[in-house]
């Protein structure tokens, strides 16, 4: 069927490195794709997103990367920082489905002092 | 503050009981919508308003109804909780319709649990 999945529940990284958090769909026909931060006891908090024309587009220490050859989108995360910490999911907008988002699973991030 | 706030946060109740989940925003967003988020299957879409008195399902409606008769408001019903309705409850609201660069705001959560 179709999803939007993550390849990874975990990954735990150190503090000042740098994170990639990847997202695999299956659904070619889709407007844009979002990445959220969800911290523990929280709603979801939008980071950036990324339209189904680019290929990438940059944040105040994120970066989202579309390659829709493969089907997978990634978020990079600069630097890390303990605040980092949290759970992402990717979402996604598609054409075919009025205004509706269809979300990842969700990895933990994990950022070690 | 701008924010979207849900009541209540927690909620025990019983199987047919009826209960309303009660969302509003204070930023006239035209966009709201319901997500229901349980373990391994991340966060779902229930129901979402373009605009009042316009609603419409998302993936997973079943068992829920909502109502928009005010632009801020957007009440989840459920009419007879049933245990498989236990779940973590978010609203969210935009500006407009889902869109490239449009903020879906989240309220705080209601975290349910059905007997």
């Amino acid at each position: 069927g179709e999803s939007v999945g993550l390849h990874l529940p975990t990954l735990s990284v150190q503090e000042g490195d740098n994170s990639i958090i990847n997202c695999a769909y299956s659904n070619s026909a889709s407007d844009y794709f979002i990445w959220y931060k969800q911290e523990s006891g929280k709603g979801p908090q939008f980071i950036i997103d990324i339209r189904s024309n680019m290929d990438k587009r940059q944040g105040q220490r994120v970066t989202v990367l579309l390659n829709k050859t493969v089907k997978h989108l990634s978020l990079q995360i600069a630097a890390t920082q303990p605040g980092d910490s949290a759970v992402y999911f990717c979402a996604e907008k598609r054409a075919t489905s009025g205004s509706r988002l269809t979300f990842g699973e969700g990895t933990q991030l994990t950022v070690n002092p | 503050e701008a924010q979207v706030t849900q009541n209540p946060r927690y909620l025990i109740t019983v199987t047919g009981k009826k209960l309303t989940v009660t969302c509003s925003q204070n930023m006239n967003h035209e966009y709201m919508s319901w997500y229901r988020q349980d373990p391994g299957l991340g966060l779902r879409q229930i129901y979402y308003s373009m605009n009042v008195e316009v609603t419409d399902k998302g993936d997973v409606p079943e068992g829920y109804k909502v109502s928009r008769k005010e632009k801020r408001n957007f009440p989840l019903i459920l009419e007879s909780p049933s245990p498989n309705q236990t779940s973590l409850y978010f609203c969210a609201s935009s500006p407009r319709d889902l869109a490239f660069q449009e903020t879906q705001y989240f309220g705080p959560g209601t975290r349910l649990l059905v007997l």
